[in-house]
């Protein structure tokens, strides 16, 4: 299996921009996870989906913040309007089943909001 | 609320030179205890689960083990190539989200 791919891996865009960050779980996973990761506070959960229904989005910080899961294979986050302090690090992970079971992260997209 | 602690922030070792680094948590009913390495610019690579007081998982020079309010991440001997950031995660009853600590910044001179 190819692990958890995501996409773009870098992203540079200029505040007030939509900017949607994409990814593929690995093929069977039924739960996926988007995380965000800044050096002040480390890997925050965002949302978390189960057979691609969002259950809990309480680590979104504003409204400005969505995703979505349309079907298994698939998930995005979008940011719209993009502020400076979206600046970090975007990782989503997949795991099959919740219950104390191993996640696998994909690469990240690092993403700069100037 | 549960809470995951790890120390050092940093930690620089000659290579051969054998540590610990600590992960202490707080939550309401242990399900599972995570132990993670992240390269830079990369995703965190899992490495351990622990499930109970008293569990110990090897992997090469990484031996975890837990406690009812730590994990103790050894690493023997270690090498340039182990220099990575070691996180931490737990996850408590009830099937709540992982809790991921910050990290512990290994680097491993030679």
């Amino acid at each position: 299996d190819a692990g958890v791919i995501q996409s773009p891996r870098h992203e540079v865009t200029e505040m007030g921009q939509e900017v949607t960050l994409r990814c593929k779980p690995i093929s069977g996973h039924d739960y996926l996870f988007w995380y965000r990761q800044t050096m002040m506070r480390g890997l925050e959960l965002l949302i978390y989906f189960n057979n691609n229904v969002p259950i809990d989005d309480s680590g979104m910080p504003e409204d400005r913040f969505s995703a979505k899961m349309p079907n298994a294979s698939f998930s995005t986050l979008k940011i719209q309007p993009s502020e400076p302090r979206d600046s970090a690090v975007y990782f989503c992970a997949s795991s099959l089943g919740r219950g104390a079971e191993t996640q696998y992260f994909g690469p990240g997209t690092r993403l700069l909001v100037l | 609320e549960d809470q995951v602690t790890q120390s050092p922030e940093a930690l620089r070792l000659q290579e051969g030179e054998s540590s610990s680094l600590n992960c202490s948590y707080t939550v309401s009913g242990l399900r599972g205890l995570f132990w993670y390495r992240q390269d830079p610019g990369k995703g965190p690579e899992f490495l351990f689960t622990l499930y109970s007081a008293g569990e110990e998982k090897e992997k090469e020079r990484l031996k975890a083990t837990l406690t009812k309010k730590e994990s103790f991440l050894h690493i023997t001997a270690p090498k340039p190539e182990d220099s990575a950031t070691y996180l931490c995660a737990v996850q408590a009853g009830g099937n709540t989200p992982l809790v991921f600590g910050k990290g512990t910044r290994l680097s491993v001179i030679a």
